[in-house]
């Protein structure tokens, strides 16, 4: 399999449980947020963004959380499945600077 | 759907081979990127695109150059393979839109440098 996720900080999970995967951006500036999830052997998938000018935006099963004040960015997952099981990146822009700076990612296990 | 397509998905090249790595988005897309990606490092930026013939410089471009002769592709040039080189290589592309930066990538080309 790949080997990108050797290095990675890992969550495991209990099938149906929801999981929390955060992530600390760096640049105050940013105004632009999106979390993209990467499976063995594939590409990044992009999940769901976020703009500055919100705190929350929820999607199907998943749930995206923003908190400015300490620069910290949450992908949350309801009832999670086997195949939510991959490496998930939040990446991070100023909109219109074209440009994203990912985040190293986390990989998440999820256990039938 | 937007489609991102690569030429190979896994590639042996030996060193100091030129090595081509070709991307094609079929979403009209002006923005496209190459990425090599390595455990504990993440994505790391090679070189992007904002329209035809256009270039710019990403974090690592040294030993890699770009050709973007047509809006849909964008290709990635090793002009001589090294062994550190070796790597997951990614492409992407975007619209050039104010209102999102959104980057939709390939499937990916494991690139091996013997």
């Amino acid at each position: 399999g790949e080997s990108v996720g050797l290095h990675l900080p890992t969550l495991s999970v209990q099938e149906g449980d929801n999981s929390i995967i955060n992530c600390a951006y760096s640049n105050s500036a940013s105004d632009y947020f999106i979390w993209y999830k990467q499976e063995s052997g594939k590409g990044p998938q992009f999940i769901i963004d976020i703009r500055s000018n919100m705190d929350k935006r929820q999607g199907q099963r998943v749930t995206v959380l923003l908190n400015k004040t300490v620069k910290h960015l949450s992908l949350q997952i309801a009832a999670t499945q086997p195949g939510d099981s991959a490496v998930y990146f939040c990446a991070e822009n100023i909109l219109g600077f074209q440009k994203l700076v990912f985040g190293t990612g986390t990989r998440l296990l999820v256990s039938p | 759907d937007v489609k991102v397509t690569q030429s190979s998905r896994y590639l042996v090249k030996r060193t100091g081979e030129k090595v081509f790595l070709e991307c094609v988005q079929d979403m009209d897309h002006e923005n496209m990127f190459w990425y090599r990606q390595d455990p504990g490092l993440g994505l790391r930026l090679i070189y992007f695109s904002y329209d035809v013939k256009m270039k710019e410089k990403g974090d690592i471009p040294e030993g890699y150059s770009v050709s973007r002769e047509k809006k849909e592709r964008f290709s990635l040039i090793l002009e001589s393979a090294s062994t550190n080189q070796t790597s997951m290589y990614l492409c992407a592309s975007s619209v050039r839109d104010t209102d999102t930066d959104t980057q939709y990538f390939g499937p990916g080309t494991r690139l091996t440098v013997l």
